[in-house]
C-alpha cells in the first residue's frame, strides 16, 4: 500500500496567516493527491481533487499543488472557519489511503 | 441535493456481526461507486473498502485491516449501500462513514466528494 506523511501534524496558526501544509507518498502518484477538511463532529468535506482542482464551493483561498510524491496545499490567508484538521488522500490506487492528519489551531 | 444517511450503528460485541446500511437521495445512486472510510474515536481517516457501480462489475475491494470480514453490497432500486462487518473486533470501534466516488471509474481512481454523517460502532464486551 501507499504510505502518506503529512507534515507538520499540527500548527498554530493566527488569522490572516498564510499556512502550507505537506504531504509525502511513498511511491510517485502522479498527480492523484486531494485534501479535505474536516471540523470536530463533522464528515470530512472535499477541498482539492487531483492535486490542484478546487471543488466546487470552496473558497478561492485555498489551493494545491504538486505530482509525484510531494504536495502542498496552501491557505492564503486563513479564515476563522478555517480551524480545522486537514487530510490528503492519495487516488492513484484503487486502495486509497489517507494522511494522518494536520490540526490547525488558533494561536 | 445530495445526501448519504448512516444507520445500524451501536454497541456489539467482540465476535458478533453489524449491518451498515447508507441510504441516499439527490442524485443517480446506481451511477456511482461507493466506499465506507472509518475513524476510530480522536484518530484520523481509514479507508475501508468500495463497491464499482454495476456498469464496473460491482466489483469491492477492501483494506486488508478488514479484508474477509467485512462485505460491501449495493440495492441499486433502492439507492442503498451496506457494509455487512463480522468477527468484529475492539480495533473496528469507530465512526463510520459512508462516501460517493467522485473519480473516473474506469481509471479506478476513487475519492469522495459527499459524505454521510457517521455512525458509531462500539465493539465491547
Amino acid at each position: 500500500d501507499i504510505q502518506m506523511t503529512q507534515s507538520p501534524s499540527s500548527l498554530s496558526a493566527s488569522v490572516g496567516d498564510r499556512v502550507t501544509i505537506t504531504c509525502r507518498a511513498s511511491q510517485l502518484i502522479s498527480n492523484h493527491l486531494n485534501w479535505y477538511q474536516q471540523k470536530p463532529g463533522k464528515a470530512p468535506n472535499l477541498l482539492i481533487f487531483g492535486s490542484s482542482n478546487l471543488q466546487s464551493g470552496v473558497p478561492s483561498r485555498f489551493s494545491g499543488s504538486g505530482s509525484g510524491a510531494d504536495f502542498t496545499l496552501t491557505i492564503s490567508s486563513l479564515h476563522p472557519e478555517d480551524f480545522a484538521t486537514y487530510y490528503c488522500q492519495q487516488s492513484y490506487t484503487s486502495l486509497a489511503t489517507f494522511g494522518q492528519g494536520t490540526k490547525v489551531e488558533i494561536k | 441535493e445530495v445526501q448519504l444517511v448512516e444507520s445500524g450503528g451501536g454497541l456489539v460485541q467482540p465476535g458478533r456481526s453489524l449491518r451498515l446500511s447508507c441510504t441516499s437521495s439527490g442524485f443517480t445512486f446506481g451511477a456511482h461507486a461507493m466506499a465506507w472510510v472509518r475513524q476510530a474515536p480522536g484518530k484520523g481517516l481509514e479507508w475501508v473498502g468500495f463497491i464499482t457501480s454495476k456498469t464496473y462489475g460491482g466489483t469491492t475491494e477492501y483494506a486488508a485491516s478488514v479484508q474477509g470480514r467485512f462485505t460491501i453490497s449495493r440495492d441499486d432500486s433502492q439507492g442503498v449501500a451496506y457494509l455487512q462487518m463480522s468477527s468484529l473486533k475492539t480495533e473496528d470501534s469507530a465512526v463510520y462513514f459512508c462516501t460517493r466516488n467522485a473519480g473516473v471509474e474506469w481509471l479506478r481512481t476513487y475519492f469522495f466528494d459527499h459524505w454521510g454523517q457517521g455512525t458509531l460502532v462500539t465493539v465491547s464486551s
